[in-house]
């Protein structure tokens, strides 16, 4: 159990430029979830999935947003022309259906975006 | 509409004092609930989680929670706190329906130790 992966960990942006962000969930869970942190802030759902399906992508903050899981492993979460109020930082987390279900969801360290 | 409240945004306790976080939730029937920490630069770590059964559940590192039906809490305690809780507090629930799935988070508490 290598745990959740993300990269970059940081990212340092100028506005109007699109950044990528990569999630490697726990090899056996089947739901990833993505996060948005601001400062002084809970975490505030973005998405998730089921393997390669995307349950839930109504709270994704604009159009510019968007996540994708293509072979039920590791998701990107992409951001396009980016503005200054996208900073923040962006959590991965994943959970597992099958076997000994705890409930709890496992954090990635995040991935935290600058735009200048 | 349905929240997490966590009403204390920073906590200042001394070392070897006792601790007391606060949630309160507001949904319409008992969701899952949920502790995590988290470090700088670390992700969350899940404490505890109440799903059903005994309303005070042990955790990691000496902390537990209580789930009080009555006021919609799910408090976080620990008797004597060590230097190195400090950290920011995430209260988090869910509430499980039609497959669906997503926890909600509280804004969070930042604990401060003295020594």
């Amino acid at each position: 159990d290598t745990g959740v992966s993300q990269n970059p960990r940081h990212k340092i942006t100028k506005r109007g430029q699109n950044v990528t962000f990569r999630c490697d969930p726990i090899s056996e869970h089947n739901r990833l979830y993505w996060y948005r942190q601001t400062l002084g802030q809970g975490p505030e759902f973005l998405t998730y999935f089921q393997n390669e399906a995307q349950l839930e992508k109504s709270r994704l903050l604009s159009d510019r947003f968007s996540a994708e899981r293509p072979k039920g492993s590791f998701s990107t979460l992409e951001i396009q022309r980016t503005e200054q109020g996208d900073s923040a930082m962006y959590l991965c987390a994943s959970r597992q259906l099958a076997g000994v279900v705890t409930g709890e969801l496992f954090f990635g360290e995040g991935s935290r975006l600058t735009v200048l | 509409a349905q929240s997490v409240t966590q009403p204390d945004i920073h906590i200042t306790v001394s070392e070897g004092a006792s601790l007391e976080l606060r949630c309160n939730y507001s949904y319409g029937a008992t969701p899952y609930l949920f502790w995590y920490v988290q470090s700088p630069g670390q992700g969350l770590q899940l404490l505890l989680k109440y799903f059903s059964g005994d309303t005070l559940v042990q955790g990691i590192k000496g902390f537990e929670a209580e789930f009080k039906r009555s006021q919609s809490s799910f408090n976080l305690r620990k008797p004597s706190v060590h230097w190195s809780d400090a950290a920011e507090y995430f209260c988090a629930v869910v509430l499980a329906s039609g497959g669906s799935y997503i926890p909600t988070f509280g804004r969070g508490t930042s604990l401060i130790v003295h020594p």
